[in-house]
């Protein structure tokens, strides 16, 4: 089992709609989450971060994250053909000397006009 | 501001040939640096890290390798590549307080024939 699955996708969907991506996790240690953006080609972009449990909203993003049921989602309303990307999910428990991330699989996501 | 730059953006080599891959960081000191890879469908598998100067560790063994010559430069080598070595490999950097947030070079895929 990997330590953090995410739906590959892809996810087709129209402009203005409301975006739900999820991962889950099983590691009980983790406890940064992050998600990324990246277009085709490009590096991934950070575009949120939080730690433990609860809600991060940023603009149209916002973050989900429950512990409890070791699950992370990220919300994107109003949603823009720009938003078209891979967003990626990530993890950590933290206490290292450097970032020890762990990355789900990536969901492709098409905002379409 | 930080930034960093990873290059070749492209690169096709063929097999048996060797392999040097750079990165470079400005506007910050004593970054921790990464070499991850990207395979389609499958997050990101981080290779190396690095916490200071000549200091890398490797996550997974494999046919490459890495140096830190510089504070902010960090770079990726092989000395006979291999067809599975193919795929984008990213750049990534993090402040040594807050590892878990990490910042990504724009990527070099390489294509081994």
């Amino acid at each position: 089992q990997k330590e953090v699955e995410q739906d590959p996708g892809p996810l087709s969907v129209p402009e203005g709609a409301i975006v739900s991506l999820n991962c889950t996790y099983s590691n009980s240690a983790f406890q940064y989450f992050m998600w990324y953006r990246q277009y085709s080609r490009k590096g991934p972009e950070l575009l949120m971060y939080t730690y433990s449990s609860g809600n991060k909203e940023d603009g149209r993003f916002t973050a989900q994250v429950d512990k409890s049921s070791k699950y992370i989602s990220l919300f994107i309303r109003d949603s823009q053909p720009s938003d078209s990307a891979t967003y990626l999910c990530a993890t950590s428990a933290g206490g290292t000397s450097y970032g020890k991330l762990t990355f789900g699989q990536g969901t492709i996501l098409t905002v379409h006009p | 501001s930080q930034t960093i730059h990873q290059w070749p953006a492209t690169l096709v080599q063929p097999v048996g040939s060797p392999l040097s891959l750079e990165c470079t960081v400005e506007g910050t000191s004593n970054p921790n640096l990464y070499w991850y890879r990207q395979a389609a469908g499958r997050g990101l598998q981080l290779l190396f890290y690095s916490v200071g100067i000549g200091q890398i560790s490797s996550e997974v063994p494999q046919n490459l390798s890495a140096s830190r010559p510089q504070d902010r430069q960090f770079i990726l080598s092989s000395k006979k590549l291999l067809l599975s070595d193919s795929g984008f490999y990213l750049c990534a950097w993090s402040r040594v307080d807050r590892g878990d947030i990490q910042y990504f070079g724009a990527g070099t895929r390489l294509s081994v024939l």
